[in-house]
C-alpha cells in the first residue's frame, strides 16, 4: 500500500525558506487522479491545509499562505516538495504529506529560530 | 475568511452516542463540500474516517458514520469506546481550497 514519508531540516532560521520532501512508496504518484497535499499543525493546535498538487503539476494553495508557497512535483522521484519562504516563529509546526484523503505521512516537525 | 466552525469539546459515556457538528461560515454545507473527517490521538497523524459526507474506509469503525444535519456536516459515534478519546477533525472543500474546522476534543468519561 501507498505509505508517505517527510523529509527535511528540522530547524529554519527566520526569513529563510522551509523546504520538505514527501517521498511515495508502495505505488506511483502518477498513477491515479490524486491531488498531493501539504498540512500543518502548530504544537497544541489545530490542522491547516497548505496546499496541494497533482502528478501533472497543477496546484491550489491556502489564500493566507499563497503569497509564500510553492508546491512542486517530481514524477520522475516520485515525490513532491513544500517550499515556504520568508518563514518566522508562527510557522513552527509539524508538517504533514497527505494523499487526498486517505494516506497521511507521519509529519515532521520543524522549529523556526534563529 | 472562511470559517469551518466545530464544538470545541464535547463528553460522552462508554457505551454512549455523540454526534459532532461542522459548521460553514459561507452557510449550509452540502455533499458539494465533499465533507471529510479525521481522527488524531496525542502524538500521532490523523486518520481519515469518513470521506465525501458519508463514505467509509475500510479501516473506518463501523460505528461511526457521516451525514448532514440541520445545514451542518455531522458525524455520529455510536456505542461509544474508550479508544475513541481523541481530536476530530472535519475538513470542507471550497474550489479549489481545502478548510480544516478547529477541531473537537471527545472525552470518554
Amino acid at each position: 500500500q501507498v505509505q508517505l514519508q517527510e523529509t527535511g531540516p528540522g530547524l529554519v532560521k527566520p526569513s529563510q525558506t522551509l523546504s520538505l520532501i514527501c517521498s511515495v512508496s508502495g505505488g506511483s504518484i502518477s498513477s491515479g487522479s490524486y491531488y498531493w497535499s501539504w498540512i500543518r499543525q502548530p504544537a497544541g493546535k489545530g490542522l491547516e491545509w497548505i496546499g496541494r498538487i497533482d502528478a501533472s503539476g497543477s496546484t491550489n494553495y491556502n489564500p493566507s499562505l499563497r503569497s509564500r508557497v510553492t508546491i512542486s512535483v517530481d514524477t520522475s522521484k516520485n515525490q513532491f516538495s513544500l517550499d515556504l519562504s520568508s518563514v518566522t516563529a508562527a510557522d513552527t509546526a509539524v508538517y504533514y504529506c497527505a494523499r487526498e484523503w486517505g494516506v497521511w505521512g507521519q509529519g515532521t516537525t520543524v522549529i523556526v529560530s534563529s | 475568511q472562511t470559517v469551518v466552525t466545530q464544538e470545541p469539546s464535547l463528553t460522552v459515556s462508554p457505551g454512549g452516542t455523540v454526534t459532532l457538528t461542522c459548521a460553514s461560515s459561507t452557510g449550509a454545507v452540502t455533499s458539494g463540500y465533499f465533507p471529510h473527517w479525521f481522527q488524531q490521538k496525542p502524538g500521532q497523524a490523523p486518520r481519515t474516517l469518513i470521506y465525501n459526507t458519508n463514505s467509509k474506509h475500510s479501516w473506518t469503525p463501523a460505528r461511526f458514520s457521516g451525514s448532514l444535519l440541520g445545514g451542518k456536516a455531522a458525524l455520529t459515534l455510536s456505542g461509544v469506546q474508550p479508544e475513541d478519546e481523541a481530536d476530530y477533525y472535519c475538513l470542507l472543500y471550497y474550489g479549489g481550497a481545502w478548510v480544516f474546522g478547529g477541531g473537537t476534543k471527545l472525552t470518554v468519561l
